[in-house]
């Protein structure tokens, strides 16, 4: 089976503009989680999608938002891009079976100037 | 809220044990995870063990969970440098769900 992927992988952005990640999980996982990772703040979670539904959320303000699709890929999209927002961006996905495994991707690497 | 800590930092020599070592306040966690990251690299799944369970060993990987204490600790028997990276412990979120909470993160070095 193939693993999470993420595009793009690389990005760089200025100030005030937006951005969308994208995430297909695992074949056959319907949940798909968001991280940022940073060095100051480690890694935060922003959101999980299910079944195209916001099941949980960070404390991350609006200007981060998400959405998942039928066939279960997701996007992420920071508006009003800020320094701070720099940052690893990491998409999890999961069975909703027994076994809890979440298997993640390789990231974004984001670069806001 | 949840609360994870690890030490940062684990230096040891090859063929040596590691015990890294992390805390966790949420006295509901259901799950517990061990991730590893290399450098430039997401995050590898490495092994996860039930709060009922004490215990759960994998190849060189054994993971011991002392839930009164909310004591958590992932020993790495025979570490070889291809085990240098950055350790992270997570707990599952008890609502519902696949949030994870992570801990600090420990960089394993391992020496010659």
């Amino acid at each position: 089976k193939a693993g999470v992927t993420q595009t793009p992988r690389y990005l760089i952005k200025t100030r005030g503009q937006q951005v969308t990640l994208s995430c297909s999980p695992i074949s056959g996982h319907r949940s798909v989680s968001w991280y940022q990772q940073t060095p100051g703040q480690g890694l935060q979670f922003l959101f999980e999608y299910f079944s195209e539904t916001q099941r949980n959320k960070g404390n991350f303000p609006g200007r981060f938002s998400g959405r998942q699709f039928s066939n279960s890929r997701s996007e992420m999209n920071v508006s009003t891009l800020e320094l701070g927002d720099s940052a690893l961006y990491l998409c999890a996905s999961s069975t909703s079976g027994p076994k809890p495994e979440q298997f993640f991707g390789p990231g974004t690497r984001l670069t806001v100037l | 809220g949840e609360d994870v800590e690890q030490s940062l930092f684990l230096s040891v020599r090859e063929g040596d044990s590691s015990v890294i070592n992390c805390t966790y306040t949420d006295s509901s966690s259901t799950y517990l995870y061990w991730y590893k990251q290399e450098p430039g690299a997401g995050l590898q799944l490495l092994t996860y063990i039930f709060s009922n369970m004490d215990m759960k060993q994998d190849q060189r990987l054994t993971v011991l969970l002392n839930k009164k204490d909310k004591h958590l600790s992932l020993r790495i028997a025979d570490t070889q440098t291809g085990d240098s990276a950055i350790y992270f412990c997570a707990d599952a979120f008890t609502g519902g769900g696949n949030k994870l909470t992570f801990g600090t993160g420990t960089q394993l070095k391992v020496e010659l």
